[in-house]
């Protein structure tokens, strides 16, 4: 099925670094969401944005509805260990079914060694 | 109070066999979903429940795939004659359809491995 173009598929982090991910679609959505799954749980909400350049935080979380409604960015700010995890955007079309959310493959954040 | 519950919560099973996987939602949760997450992927949409409404089945993968809601509340997804393919974590996730997607809660999953 389709499926967003999330980046970087993986990244290494180190404490207290600041952390940048992506998302972009060649359609356009209403709504992008930001989730977080650890290991054998289900993902977690972090961020919902629903307008288009709105910006929203959520303690060290920062995430942007691109302008153009096909993009969104999650930063992370002084990263923390317990940051380690799979993130993912999701977002739903214009036009398309209430509960059909489209994910991105994931982002992997892992501690550098 | 009590999340999304899932089981089993790890499924074995051989090629060829039917599984059935249940979803306990969230109390009053109007809405469910059913989601498959295979290695390395997102996830991937199956099937949206909404009340009364008939559900939203664009997402299943193939005929061998169905899912039911009983009373509103419970749902069970059934998959026939199993692949290797389908091997996956399948996740369930429920909300109060009036707020939106981004009121989804996920349950821990099941891991299903056919052989």
């Amino acid at each position: 099925g389709q499926q967003l173009n999330q980046s970087p598929q993986s990244m290494f982090i180190q404490e207290g670094e600041d952390v940048s991910m992506n998302c972009t679609s060649s359609s356009i959505f209403n709504t992008w969401l930001w989730y977080k799954q650890d290991p054998g749980e289900g993902p977690v909400l972090l961020i919902a944005l629903y307008k288009a350049g709105e910006l929203t935080s959520n303690g060290r979380l920062t995430a942007q509805f691109g302008i153009t409604r096909k993009d969104s960015f999650l930063n992370i700010s002084a990263s923390i260990p317990s940051d380690v995890g799979i993130y993912f955007c999701a977002g739903l079309k214009i036009g398309g079914s209430q509960g059909n959310l489209i994910f991105g493959k994931g982002t992997k954040l892992s501690v550098k060694p | 109070g009590a999340g999304v519950s899932q089981s089993p919560s790890n499924k074995v099973t051989e090629k060829g066999k039917d599984v059935e996987l249940r979803c306990d939602p969230i109390s009053g949760h109007t809405a469910l979903y059913w989601y498959r997450q295979s290695l390395g992927q997102g996830l991937e949409f199956l099937i949206y429940f909404q009340g009364n409404s008939a559900p939203d089945k664009s997402g299943l993968p193939s005929d061998r795939f169905s899912a039911e809601r009983t009373g509103g509340s419970v749902s069970t997804l059934t998959i026939q004659r199993t692949q290797q393919e389908d091997s996956a974590v399948y996740l369930c996730a429920s909300s109060l359809v009036s707020l939106g997607p981004d009121t989804q809660y996920f349950g821990p999953g099941t891991r299903l491995t056919v052989l």
